[in-house]
């Protein structure tokens, strides 16, 4: 059983850029939520995706957009890229409890470094 | 103020201590806490998911939800190496996050 896998693992970009960032749920699991951990922070909750809509955002700006496919696979788009997005981007997938948000799963993450 | 807030550390303890991690929040509405493990280089894993107050005990693990309090913490009895990882407690509701506490365990 496959568990959470992001892709790619590794990127650099340019300042200004724009980055898509993938994520295949765990098998079973209808929820993905996205989070951007900086070096030695905890995750900050980005937003989190069940069918196909946006159901939870945190305190992002809307140069973070993202989309859920029928599939419940989803990917994460970073418009404007600035130094300061460079962080390590996880991915958590779950089954949908509402508000309970119970048990994540996470990726191992893709690494993001903007230059 | 964050909703979640935790003690960063780091934290170093011999092998075999009782390890406390304690974590504070605001948001009254908060009813499901979790607490997460990470390893160095890889995505945060599920220790403990925990209802309102009280205590959840797994295998070595506690987890202790005071509301009055807005206190939650995690208990690591007979401490080992392999418990060295950073550890987030977090808001379910609200899918938030502490820094995390850098635990080592000292062979």
């Amino acid at each position: 059983d496959a568990g959470v896998t992001q892709s790619p693992t590794h990127l650099i970009k340019t300042r200004g850029q724009q980055v898509t960032l993938r994520c295949s749920p765990k098998s079973g699991h209808d929820t993905v939520s996205w989070y951007q951990q900086a070096l030695g922070q905890g995750p900050q909750f980005i937003f989190q995706y069940y069918e196909e809509e946006e159901r939870q955002r945190g305190n992002f700006p809307d140069r973070f957009s993202g989309h859920q496919f029928p599939n419940y696979s989803s990917e994460l788009n970073v418009n404007a890229l600035l130094l300061g997005d460079s962080a390590l981007y996880l991915c958590a997938s779950s089954l949908y409890r509402g508000l309970r948000n119970e048990k994540l799963f996470f990726g191992s993450g893709t690494q993001l470094s903007v230059l | 103020q964050k909703e979640v807030e935790q003690d960063p550390g780091p934290l170093s303890v011999p092998e075999g201590a009782i390890v406390s991690l304690n974590c504070t929040y605001s948001n009254s509405a908060f009813q499901y806490f979790m607490w997460y493990r990470q390893y160095s280089r890889k995505g945060p894993e599920l220790l403990m998911y925990t209802y309102s107050s009280g205590n959840k005990e797994d295998g070595r693990f506690t987890a202790q939800v005071d509301k009055s309090s807005k206190y939650i913490s995690l208990f690591i009895r007979d401490s080992q190496p392999s418990d060295s990882a950073t550890y987030l407690c977090g808001g379910s509701e609200k899918l938030v996050f502490g820094k995390g506490m850098k635990l080592t365990v000292n062979p």
